[in-house]
């Protein structure tokens, strides 16, 4: 199954923002894909944040703040996560995922460090 | 509420089997598609397999295919996750989670294959 890249580790300080990627593999293009993107912090399981597929056809998941939100840059085949106004509940680590062709497939995950 | 909540976790020796359970409450388990997840210890998520609503279809992660059943008792309110020829990289935390949406997981249980 196809790996989904994501960088291991990213920081920003409280009340700045955060932009993570996950970058497709180039025969996986993004532009046809539901992106889904997950928060985990140790000891719990995933928490569903939102998904994005282009500006019309989004959503968050229940409760979720609007400060995250989702988007594509399809000239990189790469999902982006924005966090803004960035908060200390907000340190944990970061997945994506896609469907390409029968599975599902998680990136390897980013760990967001609020300094 | 959704109320998710796996067992049959535990320590196994490499070869043998097991069968995780994952009890449904709170919502038309027979209306939902499930998934299994995983987690091994300080690594990623990991997908593992769906099964369809009515349970006629399933897919697999490639490195579980042949060798975990997933399967559902949508009388009994039950995901299933048979897991044969166990293996030492099968050690992870298993997550029931419903789709789609993915907004509801279980709090998982530690399989641990050890000689």
């Amino acid at each position: 199954q196809p790996v989904l890249t994501q960088p291991p580790s990213s920081s920003a300080s409280p009340g700045e923002s955060a932009r993570l990627t996950c970058t497709l593999p180039s025969d996986i293009n993004i532009a046809l894909y539901n992106i889904y993107w997950f928060q985990q912090k140790p000891g719990s399981p995933p928490r569903y944040l939102l998904f994005y597929n282009s500006d019309s056809d989004k959503g968050h998941g229940s409760g979720v703040p609007s400060r995250f939100s989702g988007s594509k840059d399809p000239s990189a085949n790469t999902g982006i996560l924005f966090i803004s106004g960035l908060q200390s509940e907000d340190e944990a680590d970061y997945y994506c995922m896609v469907w390409p062709s029968n599975a599902w497939v998680f990136g390897g995950g980013t760990k967001l460090t609020v300094l | 509420q959704v109320q998710l909540v796996e067992s049959g976790g535990g320590v196994v020796q490499p070869g043998t089997s097991l069968r995780l359970s994952c009890a449904a409450s709170g919502f038309t388990f027979g209306s939902h598609t499930m998934n299994w997840v995983r987690q091994a210890p300080g690594k990623g998520l990991e997908w593992v397999a769906v099964i369809s609503a009515d349970g006629s279809n399933k897919h697999y992660a490639d490195s579980v295919r042949g060798r975990f059943t997933i399967n559902r008792d949508n009388s009994e309110n039950t995901l299933f996750l048979q897991m044969d020829s166990l293996r030492v990289e099968d050690t992870a935390v298993y997550y029931c989670a419903r789709t789609p949406g993915w907004g509801h997981w279980g709090q998982g249980t530690l399989v641990t294959v050890a000689a």
